[in-house]
Protein backbone atom coordinates (compact mmCIF):
# COMPACT_ATOMS: atom_id res chain seq x y z
CA UNK A 1 0.00 0.00 0.00
CA UNK A 2 0.84 3.26 -0.59
CA UNK A 3 2.27 5.06 2.15
CA UNK A 4 2.08 8.85 3.66
CA UNK A 5 2.90 11.58 1.61
CA UNK A 6 3.57 14.70 2.45
CA UNK A 7 5.20 17.80 0.10
CA UNK A 8 7.46 20.16 0.13
CA UNK A 9 10.16 17.78 1.09
CA UNK A 10 11.81 21.31 2.29
CA UNK A 11 11.63 24.47 2.19
CA UNK A 12 13.56 27.86 3.06
CA UNK A 13 11.55 31.10 4.30
CA UNK A 14 12.60 34.54 5.71
CA UNK A 15 11.12 34.50 8.96
CA UNK A 16 7.56 36.65 8.83
CA UNK A 17 6.89 34.85 5.75
CA UNK A 18 3.89 32.35 5.33
CA UNK A 19 4.17 28.25 4.38
CA UNK A 20 1.87 25.65 3.89
CA UNK A 21 2.66 21.96 4.43
CA UNK A 22 0.60 19.37 2.81
CA UNK A 23 -0.52 15.76 4.11
CA UNK A 24 -1.86 12.43 2.63
CA UNK A 25 -2.08 9.92 4.62
CA UNK A 26 -2.43 6.08 3.99
CA UNK A 27 -6.04 5.33 2.58
CA UNK A 28 -8.85 4.69 5.15
CA UNK A 29 -6.66 5.65 8.23
CA UNK A 30 -9.35 7.85 10.11
CA UNK A 31 -6.65 9.67 12.31
CA UNK A 32 -4.21 12.08 10.95
CA UNK A 33 -1.21 13.88 13.43
CA UNK A 34 0.84 16.82 12.63
CA UNK A 35 4.77 16.11 14.70
CA UNK A 36 6.88 19.36 14.95
CA UNK A 37 10.57 17.91 15.26
CA UNK A 38 13.10 19.96 16.42
CA UNK A 39 16.78 19.03 16.19
CA UNK A 40 18.08 16.23 18.40
CA UNK A 41 14.58 16.51 19.57
CA UNK A 42 12.02 13.59 19.42
CA UNK A 43 8.26 14.73 17.63
CA UNK A 44 5.86 16.94 19.46
CA UNK A 45 2.49 16.52 18.90
CA UNK A 46 0.55 19.48 17.38
CA UNK A 47 -2.77 18.05 16.46
CA UNK A 48 -4.42 15.48 15.82
CA UNK A 49 -7.60 14.85 13.44
CA UNK A 50 -9.47 11.70 13.99
CA UNK A 51 -11.30 11.82 10.52
CA UNK A 52 -12.06 15.94 10.34
CA UNK A 53 -12.63 16.50 13.80
CA UNK A 54 -9.90 17.66 16.10
CA UNK A 55 -9.18 15.79 18.66
CA UNK A 56 -6.14 17.54 20.40
CA UNK A 57 -4.64 20.44 19.51
CA UNK A 58 -3.12 21.52 23.21
CA UNK A 59 0.42 22.40 21.79
CA UNK A 60 -0.38 23.88 18.61
CA UNK A 61 0.24 27.48 18.85
CA UNK A 62 -2.40 28.94 17.40
CA UNK A 63 -2.01 32.52 17.03
CA UNK A 64 0.07 31.38 14.08
CA UNK A 65 -0.38 27.62 12.95
CA UNK A 66 -3.35 26.69 11.83
CA UNK A 67 -4.34 23.07 10.27
CA UNK A 68 -7.31 21.85 8.46
CA UNK A 69 -8.14 17.97 7.69
CA UNK A 70 -11.22 18.72 4.92
CA UNK A 71 -13.60 16.03 3.99
CA UNK A 72 -11.46 14.12 6.27
CA UNK A 73 -8.66 12.89 4.24
CA UNK A 74 -5.55 15.36 3.19
CA UNK A 75 -4.71 18.09 5.72
CA UNK A 76 -2.71 21.09 5.31
CA UNK A 77 -0.57 22.57 7.69
CA UNK A 78 0.03 26.19 7.66
CA UNK A 79 2.38 28.59 9.58
CA UNK A 80 1.66 32.51 9.58
CA UNK A 81 4.17 34.38 10.12
CA UNK A 82 6.88 32.01 10.68
CA UNK A 83 9.72 32.47 13.45
CA UNK A 84 13.22 31.47 13.43
CA UNK A 85 12.23 28.95 16.23
CA UNK A 86 9.73 27.05 13.72
CA UNK A 87 13.16 25.74 12.13
CA UNK A 88 12.58 22.15 12.39
CA UNK A 89 11.21 19.03 10.39
CA UNK A 90 7.16 18.78 10.03
CA UNK A 91 6.19 15.28 10.15
CA UNK A 92 2.73 13.97 9.42
CA UNK A 93 1.61 10.83 10.30
CA UNK A 94 -1.61 8.66 9.99
CA UNK A 95 -3.27 5.43 11.87
CA UNK A 96 -6.09 3.54 11.33
CA UNK A 97 -8.21 4.65 14.40
CA UNK A 98 -9.08 1.60 16.32
CA UNK A 99 -11.78 1.42 18.91
CA UNK A 100 -9.71 0.06 21.25
CA UNK A 101 -7.82 3.72 22.03
CA UNK A 102 -5.99 5.71 19.52
CA UNK A 103 -2.63 5.76 21.18
CA UNK A 104 -2.75 1.69 21.10
CA UNK A 105 -2.57 2.46 16.79
CA UNK A 106 0.49 1.78 14.84
CA UNK A 107 1.56 5.21 13.83
CA UNK A 108 2.54 5.34 10.18
CA UNK A 109 4.80 8.71 9.56
CA UNK A 110 5.49 10.45 6.19
CA UNK A 111 9.11 11.47 5.10
CA UNK A 112 8.52 15.15 6.45
CA UNK A 113 8.91 18.48 5.62
CA UNK A 114 12.16 20.12 6.28
CA UNK A 115 11.47 23.94 7.32
CA UNK A 116 14.19 26.47 7.60
CA UNK A 117 13.65 29.92 8.59
CA UNK A 118 15.93 32.44 7.80
CA UNK B 1 8.43 17.24 31.06
CA UNK B 2 5.57 15.29 28.81
CA UNK B 3 8.46 13.56 27.06
CA UNK B 4 10.44 10.11 28.63
CA UNK B 5 13.85 9.97 28.45
CA UNK B 6 15.80 7.36 26.97
CA UNK B 7 19.20 6.58 27.50
CA UNK B 8 22.15 6.45 26.54
CA UNK B 9 21.68 9.46 24.05
CA UNK B 10 24.37 7.72 21.32
CA UNK B 11 25.32 4.17 21.68
CA UNK B 12 28.31 3.56 18.93
CA UNK B 13 28.91 -0.46 18.58
CA UNK B 14 30.63 -3.41 16.11
CA UNK B 15 28.39 -5.25 13.91
CA UNK B 16 27.18 -8.19 15.28
CA UNK B 17 27.11 -6.49 19.23
CA UNK B 18 24.04 -6.40 20.98
CA UNK B 19 22.44 -2.91 21.65
CA UNK B 20 20.48 -1.74 24.26
CA UNK B 21 18.85 1.48 25.13
CA UNK B 22 16.26 2.44 27.80
CA UNK B 23 13.55 3.94 28.39
CA UNK B 24 12.11 6.01 31.19
CA UNK B 25 8.92 7.66 32.09
CA UNK B 26 6.75 9.62 34.67
CA UNK B 27 2.94 8.38 34.20
CA UNK B 28 0.92 5.84 33.78
CA UNK B 29 0.40 4.22 30.82
CA UNK B 30 -1.40 1.65 28.85
CA UNK B 31 1.09 0.62 26.19
CA UNK B 32 4.64 1.63 24.95
CA UNK B 33 5.93 1.76 21.62
CA UNK B 34 9.40 1.46 20.23
CA UNK B 35 10.11 3.96 16.54
CA UNK B 36 13.17 4.01 14.58
CA UNK B 37 13.99 7.31 12.64
CA UNK B 38 17.11 6.55 9.52
CA UNK B 39 19.03 10.21 9.07
CA UNK B 40 16.32 12.26 7.45
CA UNK B 41 13.36 10.18 7.12
CA UNK B 42 10.32 9.76 8.89
CA UNK B 43 9.68 7.15 11.59
CA UNK B 44 8.71 3.60 11.81
CA UNK B 45 6.99 1.73 13.97
CA UNK B 46 9.28 -1.45 15.67
CA UNK B 47 7.33 -3.03 18.69
CA UNK B 48 4.10 -2.19 20.94
CA UNK B 49 4.17 -3.59 24.51
CA UNK B 50 1.03 -3.40 26.72
CA UNK B 51 1.28 -2.20 30.15
CA UNK B 52 0.42 -5.79 31.06
CA UNK B 53 2.89 -7.46 29.23
CA UNK B 54 6.22 -7.48 30.56
CA UNK B 55 8.48 -8.78 27.65
CA UNK B 56 7.87 -8.88 23.77
CA UNK B 57 10.27 -10.10 21.30
CA UNK B 58 10.14 -9.11 17.44
CA UNK B 59 13.13 -10.77 14.95
CA UNK B 60 16.14 -9.72 16.40
CA UNK B 61 14.09 -6.88 18.75
CA UNK B 62 13.22 -8.05 22.19
CA UNK B 63 11.66 -5.37 24.35
CA UNK B 64 10.66 -5.18 28.38
CA UNK B 65 8.44 -3.51 30.31
CA UNK B 66 8.77 -2.39 33.90
CA UNK B 67 5.64 -0.33 35.04
CA UNK B 68 6.73 -0.94 38.46
CA UNK B 69 9.38 0.97 37.62
CA UNK B 70 8.33 3.31 34.74
CA UNK B 71 11.21 2.15 32.62
CA UNK B 72 11.31 0.04 29.28
CA UNK B 73 14.11 -1.37 27.15
CA UNK B 74 14.90 -2.37 23.69
CA UNK B 75 17.40 -4.88 22.70
CA UNK B 76 18.57 -5.11 19.03
CA UNK B 77 20.60 -8.79 19.04
CA UNK B 78 23.51 -9.29 16.39
CA UNK B 79 23.59 -5.24 15.22
CA UNK B 80 24.21 -4.69 11.62
CA UNK B 81 25.21 -1.53 9.54
CA UNK B 82 21.61 -0.95 8.76
CA UNK B 83 20.50 -0.28 12.46
CA UNK B 84 22.35 2.75 12.36
CA UNK B 85 19.30 4.89 13.36
CA UNK B 86 17.72 7.26 15.96
CA UNK B 87 15.43 5.14 18.33
CA UNK B 88 12.33 6.65 20.10
CA UNK B 89 10.19 5.29 22.79
CA UNK B 90 6.44 6.47 22.79
CA UNK B 91 4.21 6.32 25.57
CA UNK B 92 0.64 6.22 25.38
CA UNK B 93 -0.77 7.32 28.52
CA UNK B 94 -3.48 6.25 30.26
CA UNK B 95 -6.62 8.32 29.35
CA UNK B 96 -4.87 10.05 26.67
CA UNK B 97 -5.39 9.74 22.69
CA UNK B 98 -1.89 10.41 21.76
CA UNK B 99 1.69 9.06 21.94
CA UNK B 100 4.35 11.21 23.82
CA UNK B 101 8.11 10.11 22.17
CA UNK B 102 11.10 10.65 24.17
CA UNK B 103 14.26 12.44 23.06
CA UNK B 104 15.61 9.44 21.33
CA UNK B 105 19.00 7.41 21.05
CA UNK B 106 21.39 7.72 18.68
CA UNK B 107 22.76 3.92 17.66
CA UNK B 108 25.55 4.04 15.74
CA UNK B 109 26.91 0.44 13.80
CA UNK B 110 30.06 0.27 12.71
CA UNK B 111 30.95 -2.35 10.26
Amino acid sequence: EAGVAQSPRYKIIEKRQSVAFWCNPISGHATLYWYQQILGQGPKLLIQFQNNGVVDDSQLPKDRFSAERLKGVDSTLKIQPAKLEDSAVYLCASSLGLAGGPNTDTQYFGPGTRLTVL
Amino acid sequence: SQQGEEDPQALSIQEGENATMNCSYKTSINNLQWYRQNSGRGLVHLILIRSNEREKHSGRLRVTLDTSKKSSSLLITASRAADTASYFCATGRTGANNLFFGTGTRLTVIP
